[in-house]
């Protein structure tokens, strides 16, 4: 067990709605990070958030979104999904210095019909 | 921009010992991670370098050429329970990781 929370586990939608994605960090970590990971690919970095603040975006769709609220959760907000939207999409977060060590959740599996 | 390179696939034998080599182009570097993922499972931390040299952790060792921009994971006395994807990542000082493509390891008996 990591200590990062991610919920729902798995997520069962249709083309054209939108849903929330929800992490945890562990505690005391003030960094998360989101993923894409779609079939037998890598993991395509989304976008990071520290102590509540955006800090690095990556390939991040328009069609979605993210915030860091103040007790450090994260959400990421997808919408209008497309059949290609269907992938694994993990959190992860980091304690404060340079450890190269990033603690995963166990991600939220997306399937767009 | 940030690219790394990986083989898609490697495979070997019960006991042997396999490298798996990762190419990075990035800027603002500071240091290489290696991870393990089993299928339908997450990423987990396997070693770090931020500088030349070999890291050892048990059966894993990983090392790191900043010049070369090059490292590699080390993993002997393979076991089945081993075959998984290895992902690299370059993290910068802003501690943001970027991950390469994943390589997938099989061991055989």
């Amino acid at each position: 067990d990591s200590g990062v929370t991610q919920t729902p586990k798995h997520l069962i939608t249709a083309t054209g709605q939108r849903v929330t994605l929800r992490c945890s960090p562990r505690s005391g970590d003030l960094s998360v990070y989101w993923y894409q990971q779609s079939l037998d690919q890598g993991l395509q970095f989304l976008i990071q958030y520290y102590n509540g603040e955006e800090r690095a975006k990556g390939n991040i769709l328009e069609r979605f979104s993210a915030q860091q609220f103040p007790d450090l959760h994260s959400e990421l907000n997808l919408s209008s999904l497309e059949l290609g939207d269907s992938a694994l999409y993990f959190c992860a977060s980091s304690v404060e210095g340079q450890t190269g060590e990033l603690f995963f959740g166990e991600g939220s599996r997306l399937t767009v019909l | 921009g940030q690219s790394l390179e990986q083989p898609s696939e490697v495979t070997a034998v019960e006991g042997a010992i396999v490298q798996i080599n990762c190419t990075y182009q990035t800027s603002g570097f500071y240091g290489l991670s290696w991870y393990q993922q089993h299928d339908g499972g997450a990423p987990t931390f396997l070693s770090y370098n931020a500088l030349d040299g070999l890291e050892e952790t048990g059966r894993f060792s990983s090392f790191l050429s900043r010049s070369d921009s090059y490292g590699y994971l080390l993993l002997q006395e393979l076991q089945m329970k081993d075959s998984a994807s290895y992902f690299c990542a370059v993290s910068n000082y802003g501690q943001n990781f970027v991950f390469g493509p994943g390589t997938r390891l099989s061991v055989l008996p």
